[in-house]
């Protein structure tokens, strides 16, 4: 069956970075776009863009675009999403979330910016 | 970008009666391949969002059939009938039409 396994609970300091991962299994990982989406505390959804593991490229919501950055390795059909010059505007739950109808979602990584 | 606004913010329901949600979009959302652009999403507390409703009016994977949806280019209505526990919880619509992707502000379904 389809799997998003999202990495763990993050606490990271204000400029510094972090990268979350999000592990797919049970499909074609290099056939389906990734997305990436952001939930504030109390707030709604917001999208961050998407990568197409099969050739890498990369789309991003203007918003995010040099706050994220989006890979993935295909070897372990994992995505991976890179926020930079954290905030405390940036503490959120990130999920991922499978092709065109984010059909599929990760369980969410809190990531919270505190000194 | 297009903005969604869903209502009501948030609605109380007796278990087995019915909730009706809307959600209107500033602009068209049907697309150039004819096909309607708007998705409904639940997010039960504590969890991730789940697909309920995908191209506004077909019901996802192992949704069950008490869930409907339809409407216009702009206008759009999600219908839960006979609501049970599991009902509970926010409910979003968003749209692919273009980008950025977006999504309402959600709306909170708590039984009576």
């Amino acid at each position: 069956q389809v799997q998003l396994q999202q990495s763990g609970t993050e606490l990271v300091k204000p400029a510094s970075s972090v990268k979350i991962s999000c592990k797919a299994s049970g499909y074609t990982f290099t056939s389906n776009y990734m997305h990436w989406i952001r939930q504030q505390p109390g707030n709604g959804l917001e999208w961050i863009g998407w990568i197409y593991p099969g050739n890498g490229n990369t789309k991003y919501n203007q918003k995010f675009d040099g706050k994220a950055t989006l890979t993935a390795d295909k070897s372990s059909s994992t995505a991976y999403m890179q926020v930079s010059s954290l905030t405390s505007e940036d503490s959120a739950v990130y999920f991922c979330g499978r092709g065109g109808y984010f059909d599929y979602w990760g369980q969410g990584v809190m990531v919270t910016v505190s000194s | 970008d297009i903005v969604l606004t869903q209502a009501p913010l948030s609605v109380s329901v007796t278990p087995g009666e019915s909730a009706s949600i809307s959600c209107r979009s500033s602009k068209s959302l049907l697309s150039s391949k004819g096909i309607t652009s708007l998705y409904w999403y639940l997010q039960r507390p504590g969890k991730s969002p789940q697909l309920l409703i995908y191209q506004m009016s077909n019901l996802a994977s192992g949704v069950p059939d008490r869930f409907s949806s339809s409407g216009s280019e702009t206008d759009f209505a999600l219908k839960i009938s006979k609501v049970e526990t599991e009902d509970v919880g926010v409910y979003y619509c968003g749209h692919r039409l273009e980008y950025p992707y977006t999504f309402g502000a959600g709306t909170k379904l708590e039984l009576k």
